[in-house]
């Protein structure tokens, strides 16, 4: 069974700090999305990335695929309130019929 | 662009009784997903759509659960008779095709979903 495991599981921080987010597996992924839940809504995708070593920036986030493409991070500066929300990674392997594996989520409170 | 529409937002019904959810999704997506939201974890696939025939429902419960894509655009998600483990968002995706396999996976995108809970 191919299993994404997101870390932390919670994560509550002040308005102005800086946070790392994890998603890791013991598969190899052609393809790895991260997305943001808000409650009551259905997932946005933020960012695909493709390529081992590969780094996205949108904004304040920073993604980064992991050079074996077994592992990703998601790198939040100065964190602010519209922030928060449930951020969950998803990912494609070559013979999953396009089928997204997902992760169980971090939940992210940013406290003003 | 109008996004993926779900109806209705929430429902609670008693264990043992019957419930149908709605999707239309983005017009001209060809592929649509449904799938299952348990509080605390990920969403899990139930089904998959190309067009109005199914891709993949590996994971549907068939006993209980049955989906049709009539005419290959809306859905509707069918849970009969449910239990409380039923209790869950379901969530309605579109995308405009399937991902390139092994290269990259076209954007899915989510309905806000339908909050069930069964007492």
């Amino acid at each position: 069974t191919q299993l994404l495991e997101q870390s932390p599981q919670f994560l509550s921080i002040q308005e102005g700090e800086n946070l790392t987010v994890y998603c890791n597996s013991s598969s190899v992924f052609s393809s790895l999305q991260w997305y943001r839940q808000e409650p009551g809504e259905g997932p946005v995708l933020l960012v695909t990335v493709v390529t081992g070593g590969e780094v996205k920036k949108l904004k304040r986030l920073t993604f980064q695929f992991g050079d074996a493409r077994k592992d990703s991070s998601l790198h939040i500066t100065a964190a602010q309130p519209g922030d928060t929300g449930l951020y969950l990674c998803a990912a494609l392997t070559v013979d999953s019929n396009y089928q997204l594996i997902w992760g169980a989520g971090t939940k992210l409170i940013i406290k003003p | 662009e109008a996004g993926v529409a779900q109806s209705p937002r929430y429902k609670i019904i008693e264990k043992r009784q019957s419930v149908a959810f709605w999707c239309n999704p983005i017009s001209g997506h060809a592929t649509l997903y449904w799938y299952q939201q348990i509080l605390g974890q990920g969403p899990k696939l139930l089904i998959q759509f190309q067009n109005n025939g199914v891709v993949d429902d590996s994971q549907l419960p068939k006993d209980r659960f049955s989906a049709e894509r009539l005419k290959g655009v809306d859905s509707t998600l069918k849970i009969q008779p449910a239990k409380l483990e039923d209790s869950a968002v379901y969530l309605c995706a579109s995308s405009l095709r399937p991902g390139l396999a092994g290269v990259s996976t076209d954007t899915q995108y989510f309905g806000p979903g339908t909050r069930l809970t069964v007492l």
